[in-house]
């Protein structure tokens, strides 16, 4: 089953621009991590950030996690085409697996 | 290219047909798991092997899928008498145990159209 959500499901902007996409999970977690799809292919690892820091940084990404919230954010500045692309959460639990769980996605376009 | 590989890109078979995928992890790598992405969806886990062990299976591994990874390297997943339900892309994904933390590496995927 997923994890959680993701908001907003799809997200367009002009090229340039900031884009920011959130992301839900339900359970207690070890980690978080971003992972980005491009259509029909495999899936990237972008960044991790792990539950014990509110926040990492990675070139042109920004990621937050709330544990509280059992929320996490993930921004990309100065937004290019090539970032046009499905982008995912996934988590690991505390609970002594290694599976990851995704959210739902967030499909990401960039107008040139 | 030393990534994550799988075999075939592309599947299609008629239903009732057994089909099998093959995934070379990262050669130093030792977990490799299967997730399933059905179109719109984020992947959903399958199982997962350490070495040649496998530890954990989700119950979406119906009776009707198995997977082995008999030396520690390579693994397959099976799927006996394929439904229509089965169509997906089947994700391999492999990662070095270096604690509870370490970085999933994925594959390109095995698209399966089950007519």
């Amino acid at each position: 089953s997923q994890q959680g959500e993701e908001d907003p499901q799809a997200l367009s902007i002009q090229e340039g621009e900031n884009a920011t996409m959130n992301c839900s999970y339900k359970t207690s977690i070890n980690n978080l991590q971003w992972y980005r799809q491009n259509s029909g292919r495999g899936l990237v690892h972008l960044i991790l950030i792990r539950s014990n820091e509110r926040e990492k940084h990675s070139g042109r990404l920004r990621v937050t996690l709330d544990t509280s919230k059992k929320s996490s954010s993930l921004l990309i500045t100065a937004s290019r085409a090539a970032d046009t692309a499905s982008y995912f959460c996934a988590t690991i639990s505390n609970f002594g697996n290694e599976k990851l769980t995704f959210g739902t996605g967030t499909r990401l376009t960039i107008i040139p | 290219d030393t990534g994550v590989s799988q075999d075939p890109r592309h599947k299609i078979t008629k239903r009732g047909q057994n089909v099998t995928f093959r995934c070379d992890p990262i050669s130093e790598h030792n977990r490799l798991y299967w997730y399933r992405q059905t179109l719109g969806q984020g992947p959903e886990f399958l199982t997962y092997f350490q070495n040649e062990a496998q530890l954990e299976k989700s119950r979406l591994l119906s009776d009707r899928f198995s997977a082995e990874r008999p030396k520690g390297s390579f693994s397959t997943l099976e799927i006996q008498r394929t439904e229509q339900g089965d169509s997906a892309m089947y994700l391999c994904a492999s990662s070095l145990a270096t604690g509870n933390q370490e970085t999933q590496y994925f594959g390109p995927g095995t698209r399966l159209l089950v007519l």
